[in-house]
């Protein structure tokens, strides 16, 4: 069964810095990868999508890779800002296509 | 706006009153889905669709049911809720599960005393 990893569970830094937040799943045998944003009290944002047969993805600052024979997956935010503040989720679509299975985040707290 | 619309955002309820929380979507996409999501466990899956009149069971359907009778429209019922069932409530929708974007819905916050 598809398991989903996020590490950190939280991660705190001043603004301006590069930070990396880290995915890893059990089964590379995957559809498609997805980042996604949630603020508190509120629905999930995809950011990111990386189909399983490309390496990456870019929006903004905002960059996302995929190695699926390691079962790893790296958002990477360059210049991190107070609003990019939130909880980001992983997630993979299962082999048989009808589900995302979810990591349980990293939240991240950008000050000023 | 392309979005996912959910109803209530909020509900109150007492255990055992039926209860139905509504999601449309204007995409016209194919596949539907509902999420549960409770501190410590994360997102879940409870049920999905892939169009209209073919829905299965996700990984906790227990105590829900739910129909796909028009394309936009994925309803989630509760027949006899119980406090278990306490949790916030995500619709999404895209075009199909395991190829396109996943929008959701703002979520439905359900509680059941």
């Amino acid at each position: 069964k598809q398991e989903v990893t996020q590490i950190p569970a939280a991660l705190s830094v001043p603004e301006g810095e590069n930070l990396v937040l880290n995915c890893s799943f059990t089964d590379s045998a995957i559809y498609n990868l997805q980042w996604f944003r949630q603020d508190p009290g509120k629905g999930l944002t995809s950011l990111l999508l990386i189909q399983s047969s490309q390496r990456e993805q870019t929006s903004g600052r905002l960059n996302a890779s995929l190695d699926k024979s390691s079962g790893r997956s790296t958002l990477y935010i360059a210049a991190s800002q107070p609003g990019d503040s939130a909880t980001y989720l992983c997630a993979v679509a299962n082999q048989a296509g009808t589900a995302l299975i979810f990591g349980k985040g990293t939240t991240l707290s950008v000050s000023s | 706006e392309a979005q996912v619309t959910q109803n209530p955002r909020y509900l109150i309820t007492v255990t055992g009153k039926k209860l139905t929380v509504t999601c449309s979507q204007n995409m016209n996409h194919e596949y539907m889905s509902w999420y549960r999501q409770d501190p410590g466990l994360g997102l879940r899956q409870i049920y999905y669709s892939m169009n209209v009149e073919v829905t299965d069971k996700g990984d906790v359907p227990e105590g829900y049911k739910v129909s796909r009778k028009e394309k936009r429209n994925f309803p989630l019922i509760l027949e006899s809720p119980s406090p278990n069932q306490t949790s916030l409530y995500f619709c999404a929708s895209s075009l199909g599960a395991s190829t396109g974007e996943l929008f959701f819905g703002e979520g439905s916050r359900l509680t059941v005393l």
